[in-house]
């Protein structure tokens, strides 16, 4: 039971390089996000996805987006990486329906240079 | 708009207590708590749920003050395993959007 799962867990980037992060969850929930970490600013929503084919912005969208693939999977793109995307990044997943819990990914530290 | 944690931070000894507090400028369906240690991905604790009903953790407890929007998780007893940055989420309606706070670190020392 995998839950959710994260690739790459680890990532280094040249400044204006691009790439994807990628998200995959196995519970069958509807709502999907995606979350940066930084020190003393918590867990920022940068994109969310309510269902497959919608998706909806956050606090911090400015340099990202994002593909709901299908109800498994929602990717999250850099198009050009800058130093201030350098953090912790979370995938969450849930059911959408009913108040109920967020299931979280591992993490992937991104690191821009 | 992210709803504010206070404190920012705590230091307590094993078995002392502590009140963690949540509030946001806006009308809230619900508020989530959750724990993470340093490393790690937030761990689920608590939802409590607008008009009451309250689902949790057994050894920690929180109330939700919907006149106020705000929220209280509180650690009784305390033990070493508590120590983590606590968030609390909240969402605006059900199944929406989950919004967190900034964190309260949590130490706890022998």
């Amino acid at each position: 039971n995998a839950g959710v799962t994260q690739t790459p867990k680890f990532q280094v980037l040249k400044t204006g390089q691009s790439m994807t992060l990628q998200c995959a969850q196995d519970m069958n929930h509807n709502s999907m996000y995606w979350y940066r970490q930084d020190p003393g600013m918590g867990l920022r929503l940068i994109y969310y996805s309510a269902s497959e084919g919608t998706t909806d912005k956050g606090e911090v969208p400015n340099g990202y987006n994002v593909s709901r693939l299908n109800k498994r999977e929602f990717s999250l793109r850099l198009e050009s990486a800058a130093p201030s995307q350098t953090s912790v990044y979370f995938c969450a997943s849930r059911p959408g329906q009913g108040s109920t819990e967020a299931f979280f990914g591992q993490g992937t530290r991104l690191t821009v240079v | 708009q992210q709803p504010v944690q206070s404190p920012q931070a705590v230091i307590l000894r094993e078995g002392e207590d502590a009140v963690i507090n949540c509030s946001s400028s806006k009308a809230l369906y619900s508020v989530h708590w959750y724990r993470q240690k340093h490393g790690e991905a937030p761990v689920f604790l608590m939802i409590l749920l607008k008009g009451g009903e309250q689902k949790g953790h057994e050894k920690i407890s929180a109330s939700f003050n919907e006149k106020k929007q705000q929220s209280s998780l509180y650690l009784t007893a305390s033990q070493l395993s508590y120590s983590g940055t606590y968030f609390c989420g909240t969402a605006y309606n059900q199944g929406g959007k989950l919004i967190f706070g900034q964190g309260t670190e949590l130490s706890v020392k022998p």
